[in-house]
């Protein structure tokens, strides 16, 4: 089936540091969401890219689509304690009838 | 507006009892889904319909049942429990957004923590 591969499982960062979330799909897609989830929370929804090599930015979150449209990544720059949570991209298949697959997400945990 | 709204909040059962799980949203959305959330996992899709009436089967619908009778209920049963369905489960739903590229967001509810033993 369609797969969506998410990279790192976990990840330790100090605070104010900065880092990277990554994504990757075995099959070309539509578009990818990415939402956050805080412990004990439900996913939220954070933004969705669209077109080939899109970039959008949300304060200090940057949200990148691949050329390919089969990746994306997330950049966290000056890392703050309320970014602790999980973050998932969600992306769509053109092959599997635009259905939405999540990744296993990234667990972000920040020392302070 | 509530948004969507998942009962119960915790529940334990036995191997082999039934329930319903129930999701309720009040934003008018004709897309609704059924994800179970496990370590490691990610989410899951079960179960979902976009629109009253209509259903399909996700990822792992084996051992569930979901109906839409109404656009604004969305059920999620559980035939005969078994301990591999201990899962958080969490109902999402979204505007349609058939044909386009676009696809509205996801509106997750709180979540039912299930535990079969």
């Amino acid at each position: 089936g369609q797969q969506v591969m998410q990279i790192p499982q976990y990840q330790h960062v100090q605070e104010g540091e900065d880092f990277t979330t990554y994504c990757n799909s075995s099959t070309t897609l539509s578009n990818i969401q990415w939402y956050k989830q805080r412990p004990g929370g439900h996913p939220v929804f954070l933004i969705q890219l669209v077109k080939s090599g899109e970039v959008k930015k949300q304060k200090r979150l940057t949200f990148q689509f691949g050329e390919a449209k089969k990746n994306s990544s997330l950049h966290i720059t000056a890392t703050q304690t309320t970014d602790v949570g999980t973050y998932f991209c969600a992306g769509r298949h053109k092959a599997a009838g635009n259905k939405l697959t999540f990744g296993g997400g990234t667990r972000v945990l920040v020392k302070p | 507006n509530a948004g969507v709204t998942q009962t119960p909040k915790f529940q334990v059962l036995k191997t082999g009892q039934s329930m319903t799980l129930q999701c309720a949203q009040d934003m008018n959305h004709e897309y609704m889904s059924w994800y179970r959330q496990d370590p490691g996992m990610g989410l899951r899709l079960i179960h979902y319909s976009v629109g009253a009436g209509i259903t399909d089967q996700g990822e792992v619908p084996n051992g569930y049942n979901v109906s839409r009778s109404t656009t604004e209920d969305f059920p999620l049963r559980l035939l005969s429990a078994a301990p591999s369905q201990t899962s958080v489960y969490f109902c999402a739903s979204s505007y349609s957004s058939r044909g386009s590229s676009y696809n509205s967001p996801l509106h997750f509810g709180n979540g039912t923590r299930l535990t079969v033993t």
